[in-house]
């Protein structure tokens, strides 16, 4: 199985500032990435697809890029209701695997 | 508009046996296939397997093989989880996941997730 490895695990943030989170696939994924946001008691939701795409409805402070092995995924301006576990999942070859998710919290 | 809705809270005895169902509104059932991802609390995500729900073939990951089975009542729009011979390590929030399709070539994703059903396996 492809291992997905995100990091860092956790972020302390403050509103406003620029996110950066990486994800790195343990062999070539091409473009077969998404992201999920997953907040506290939720179920996640589809931000980002095939590595780069905003999902209907997606503000465009959150960006994806990457391709290949190295993906990363920031939020451009940080708002309070941003605070969530964000998990990649690569889709390129089965089983589809998903990282181990990084938590954005408080500072 | 779209929704997944899920069955309720379970607690069972190690051995004994679970059904889970996803009940769809919004879409035409048969048109997405039908996906489960495993969360135990407070830890990541692990896909389980999907199910197709125009033919009912079902599909499992490796670690979901033998006990676990995927079903329809597609006449009730339902996609359906059973798992039998129940462990400790069941224990955990069970979601049912649509599989949306975009471009071309078709690129697949989870779009529409349902609220998740915990599972609390304890004797």
């Amino acid at each position: 199985d492809i291992v997905m490895t995100q990091s860092p695990t956790s972020m302390s943030i403050s509103v406003g500032d620029r996110v950066t989170m990486n994800c790195k696939a343990s062999q070539n994924v091409g473009s077969n990435v998404d992201w999920y946001q997953q907040k506290t008691g939720q179920s996640p939701k589809l931000l980002i697809y095939k590595a780069s795409n905003r999902y209907t409805g997606v503000p465009d402070r959150f960006t994806g890029s990457g391709s290949g092995t190295d993906f990363t995924f920031t939020i451009s301006n940080m708002q309070a209701e941003d605070l969530a576990v964000y998990y990649c999942m690569q889709s390129n070859s089965y089983p589809p695997t998903f990282g181990g998710g990084t938590k954005l919290e408080l500072k | 508009q779209i929704q997944l809705v899920q069955s309720g809270p379970e607690l069972k005895k190690p051995g004994e046996s679970v059904k889970i169902s996803c009940k769809a509104s919004g879409y035409t059932f048969t048109d997405y296939a039908m996906h489960w991802v495993k969360q135990v609390p407070g830890k990541g995500l692990k896909w389980m397997g999907w199910i197709n729900t125009y033919t009912g073939k079902p599909t499992y990951a490796d670690d979901f093989k033998g006990r676990f089975v995927f079903s329809l009542e597609a006449s009730a729009s339902t996609a359906n989880l059973q798992i039998s011979n129940l462990k400790n390590e069941d224990t955990a929030n069970v979601f049912c996941a649509r599989c949306g399709l975009t471009g071309s070539p078709l690129y697949w994703y989870f779009d529409f997730w349902g609220p998740g059903t915990m599972v609390t396996v304890s004797s």
